[in-house]
């Protein structure tokens, strides 16, 4: 059981540039979060995942982040024409469906310049 | 919706002191739990201990407890024989479920716990 793991785990971009961030969850959870938090705040809930089914977003999920797990594995989060306010900590969680706890990613670390 | 409240933005305690960090929730559910959460500075959230609503007694996990009032909806952590290496930000957190059958995690804003020697 190696964890959750996150990739890139730091990522510099520039306003208007589309980024893409995966999570490899641990691998019989078959429940995984996207969690994002800002400087000073905790983290709060973008989206979640049952296996390949996304079944509830955040109202923070604005039209230009998209996430997807296409076969109930891995899972990757998009920002399009990214914005100098998306900069932030964005984690994944996943958990199996029995258990109480979620299992956290080291995060990736977003700067929009 | 549910709501975590945290009011010490940062602790200082010294080694091997016991430290106590406050948390008050609300929520209008008669089932819920309540997790706290540590944040060292490469900011990996790591698990630290569990309450159910339900359970009757304290939760306790190592050097960690959970002073739990639900009439005052308190659950508070305490942290004994504090460490330099509890150095960290701390996030107690509701679960919270979601219409499709998840539970989400809704956090306070955290308190900063800086041990000294």
């Amino acid at each position: 059981d190696t964890g959750v793991s996150q990739d890139p785990r730091h990522k510099i971009t520039k306003r208007g540039q589309n980024v893409t961030f995966r999570c490899d969850p641990i691998s019989e959870h078959n429940r995984l979060y996207w969690y994002r938090q800002t400087l000073g705040q905790g983290p709060e809930f973008l989206t979640y995942f049952q296996n390949e089914a996304q079944l509830e977003k955040s109202r923070l999920l604005s039209d230009r982040f998209s996430a997807e797990r296409p076969k109930g594995s891995f899972s990757t989060l998009e920002i399009q024409r990214t914005e100098q306010g998306d900069s932030a900590m964005y984690l994944c969680a996943s958990i199996t469906g029995q258990g109480k706890e979620q299992f956290f990613g080291p995060g990736t670390r977003l700067t929009v310049l | 919706a549910q709501k975590i409240t945290q009011t010490q933005p940062g602790m200082f305690v010294q080694e091997k002191e016991a430290v106590t960090l406050d948390c008050t929730y609300d929520t209008s559910d008669q089932s819920y739990g309540l997790f706290w959460y540590k944040q060292p500075s490469s900011g990996e959230m790591i698990f630290l201990i569990y309450q159910g609503s339900y359970d009757e007694q304290n939760a306790t996990e190592g050097r960690y407890s959970l002073n739990f009032q639900k009439a005052r909806k308190s659950a508070n952590l305490v942290i004994s024989a504090s460490q330099l290496g509890d150095s960290a930000m701390y996030f107690c957190a509701m679960r919270e479920r979601l219409t499709g059958g998840g539970n989400k995690l809704t956090f306070g804003t955290g308190t900063q716990l800086k041990v000294e020697l």
